[in-house]
């Protein structure tokens, strides 16, 4: 099991720039999650999929950030604009259906 | 309510002594309480989980304790190690729902 697979695991760009960050979850799992890690925020849920379908996206900032899960083995988190303060680690999990939530290794996210 | 409170911020241990860290939850409906362990530049990893039935639980040299009444539960790491050293992250969830987190802990075992 290659566990969840995050790309890229690093990205620079300039202010005003479309980003885009890849999640492939476990295979099996019917629940995927995107969290935003920053030293001052700690761990942010962003939003939550369950079976492909958005859940809870009370977490993601502001409109300009939309994320989208297309089938069981694919997500992405855009961000568009980008801004400075989107500058984070961000994480994708998968869950089965029983309880225990596996992270990626996470994308750090630099907005210049 | 949702919010799980944790604490210390940081803690340095030297090598063979306890680590505790403490976190505390409002919202009774949490049912399942995760401890996750990240080492930099790596996601969190589930490192032990307790349900609010029993009052602790041992894996190796990592041991949850649940006060239920107070709701309040702890994670201790006997004979702290310096490959412990990282950050310690609990977190609670009610039903199917998704998993609250507190700040985090980062715990330095010194040599």
């Amino acid at each position: 099991d290659a566990g969840v697979i995050q790309s890229p695991r690093h990205e620079v760009t300039e202010m005003g720039q479309e980003v885009t960050l890849r999640c492939k979850p476990i295979s099996g799992h019917n629940s995927l999650f995107w969290y935003r890690q920053t030293m001052m925020r700690g761990l942010e849920l962003l939003i939550y999929f369950n079976n492909n379908v958005p859940i809870d996206d009370s977490g993601m900032p502001e409109d300009r950030f939309s994320a989208k899960m297309p089938n069981a083995s694919f997500s992405t988190l855009k961000i568009q604009p980008s801004e400075p303060r989107d500058s984070a680690v961000y994480f994708c999990a998968s869950r089965p259906v029983t309880d225990t939530q596996y992270f990626g290794p996470g994308t750090r996210l630099t907005v210049l | 309510q949702q919010q799980v409170k944790q604490s210390p911020q940081s803690l340095i241990v030297q090598k063979g002594g306890i680590s505790i860290i403490n976190c505390a939850y409002e919202n009774t409906a949490f049912d399942y309480f995760p401890w996750y362990q990240q080492f930099p530049g790596k996601g969190p990893a589930l490192l032990i989980a307790i349900r609010p039935d029993v009052s602790e639980k041992k894996e190796g040299r990592f041991t949850i304790s649940f006060n239920k009444s107070a709701k309040q539960f702890s994670l201790h790491i006997m004979d702290s190690q310096p490959g412990d050293s990282a950050t310690y992250f609990c977190a609670a969830r009610g039903g199917y729902s998704t998993l609250t987190f507190g700040k985090g802990t980062m715990l330095l075992v010194s040599p």
